[in-house]
């Protein structure tokens, strides 16, 4: 069974452009978080979806949005990006949410550079 | 969120025993211990996890405490491919997981 794959793998921005990431989660999951890493703040969470539905947020601007179409795979989107956005964004799959037996599979990551 | 609280860094000798404590003495009785550990360039990958009881894999041991206050990630023989950052968190089922920094485990040749 493939993995959580994310694409693309590296991207570079400009300040002020938008960027959208993409994630297709492991094939029969149904919830799809997104994390920030940065070396000063950690992995930090975004959002989750699931079945279509963002069920949790973190602490995060509203320039930060995702959604997750009827096949699972979800989009993240930056919008107006400042040089702190640079990080590694990950993504992360698990079969239903909700029950904590229930692993998260996480993708390679998308490494966003802002200039 | 309840937080964990682990030791920056580590060091083991190869094919030796690792023992990676975390601390997470505000748990409540719902969260759900797990470990996670990032390869150098990778995304994270699920090592174990536990409630109560200690738990094996062919991966790893985790020994949990009788007071779930603390717990302990045993690798049993550590190998050069263990070297990562190994991550202890509290997964109440909201499917929010709060990463800590994590313990930066370095293998010795």
């Amino acid at each position: 069974k493939a993995g959580v794959t994310q694409t693309p793998r590296y991207l570079i921005k400009t300040r002020g452009q938008q960027v959208t990431l993409s994630c297709s989660p492991i094939s029969g999951h149904r919830s799809v978080s997104w994390y920030q890493q940065t070396p000063g703040q950690g992995l930090q969470f975004l959002f989750e979806y699931f079945s279509e539905t963002q069920r949790n947020k973190g602490n995060f601007p509203g320039r930060f949005s995702g959604r997750q179409f009827s096949n699972s795979r979800s989009e993240m989107n930056v919008s107006t990006l400042e040089l702190g956005d640079s990080a590694l964004y990950l993504c992360a799959s698990r079969l239903a949410g909700g029950p904590s037996t229930d692993t998260q599979y996480f993708g390679p990551g998308t490494r966003l550079t802002v200039l | 969120d309840a937080k964990t609280t682990q030791p920056n860094s580590m060091e083991s000798n190869e094919e030796e025993p690792v023992h990676l404590p975390c601390n997470h003495s505000t748990i409540s009785g719902t969260d759900y211990i797990h470990w996670y550990r990032q390869l150098p360039s990778q995304g994270p990958e699920y090592v174990i996890h536990g409630l109560t009881s200690n738990v094996n894999n062919r991966m790893a041991s985790l020994a949990i405490a009788e007071d779930r206050k603390s717990s302990t990630l045993i690798l049993h023989r550590a190998t050069l491919r263990d070297a990562a950052v190994y991550y202890c968190i509290l997964d109440f089922g909201n499917e929010k997981l709060t990463f800590g920094t994590g313990t930066r485990l370095t293998i010795i040749p």
